[in-house]
């Protein structure tokens, strides 16, 4: 039973160029959250997908920032023109939806900005 | 709003003896409340989980909290800790009134010392 997963597991992008960063939920959630984790923070909410809906962004930034979840294929958080501020770890969950259900976290993609 | 606070940053306990994380909360409606563990380099592990019910929640790895109204605290305990369980461990809430995103604390270094 494979859990959430997330690739790249490190990403090295060079300022200007574009991360794309990939998440497949658990079998069976349709709900897909995206957190960004800078060291020794807490996570912060960025956005809550489902499938071929994003129902809350409030926590993603309006620019260059963009996340969809498509009917088929993985859940994709994509940070165009990417900068320094930007390098951090990006974490997936899932959940089968609603608010009292925990959610699953990938083991995280790290992006690293030069 | 919703917000969560981890006083320590950092707990030590010696092993075999008992520890506790503290986390208090802050929401506007009913609080659905959450413990997760991080390791080294990997995703969130889920622990466990209060949303209604008894007020003593029992988790993953001999681990439990419990969920106090009245001081708006969920504490994290386990009887007797061992090496293993040193690691990052993060409080989590969700506005039960209909909040999609986990909203966390920033995190309590765990180390368990032989």
């Amino acid at each position: 039973n494979a859990g959430v997963m997330q690739n790249p597991r490190h990403l090295v992008r060079r300022r200007g160029q574009e991360a794309r960063l990939r998440c497949s939920p658990m079998k069976g959630h349709s709900h897909v959250y995206w957190y960004r984790q800078l060291p020794e923070e807490g996570l912060k909410f960025m956005v809550y997908l489902q499938k071929e809906n994003i129902i809350d962004e409030s926590g993603m930034p309006k620019e260059r920032f963009s996340a969809e979840f498509p009917k088929e294929g993985p859940s994709i958080l994509r940070i165009q023109q990417v900068v320094r501020g930007d390098s951090a770890a990006y974490f997936c969950a899932s959940s089968l939806g609603g608010s009292y259900n925990e959610q699953f976290f990938g083991p995280g993609t790290r992006l690293t900005v030069l | 709003a919703q917000s969560v606070a981890q006083p320590e940053d950092q707990v030590n306990v010696a092993e075999g003896n008992p520890l506790t994380v503290k986390c208090t909360y802050s929401v506007s409606g009913n609080p659905y409340l959450f413990w997760y563990v991080q390791y080294p380099n990997r995703g969130l592990q889920f622990l466990l989980k209060y949303i209604t019910g008894d007020n003593l929640v029992k988790g993953s790895y001999g681990f439990e909290a419990e969920f106090n109204k009245s001081q708006t605290s969920f504490h994290l305990k386990k009887p007797s800790a061992l090496v293993s369980d040193s690691a990052l461990y993060f409080c989590a809430v969700r506005d039960g009134a209909g909040a999609n995103n986990l909203f966390f604390g920033t995190g309590t270094r765990l180390t368990v010392i032989p």
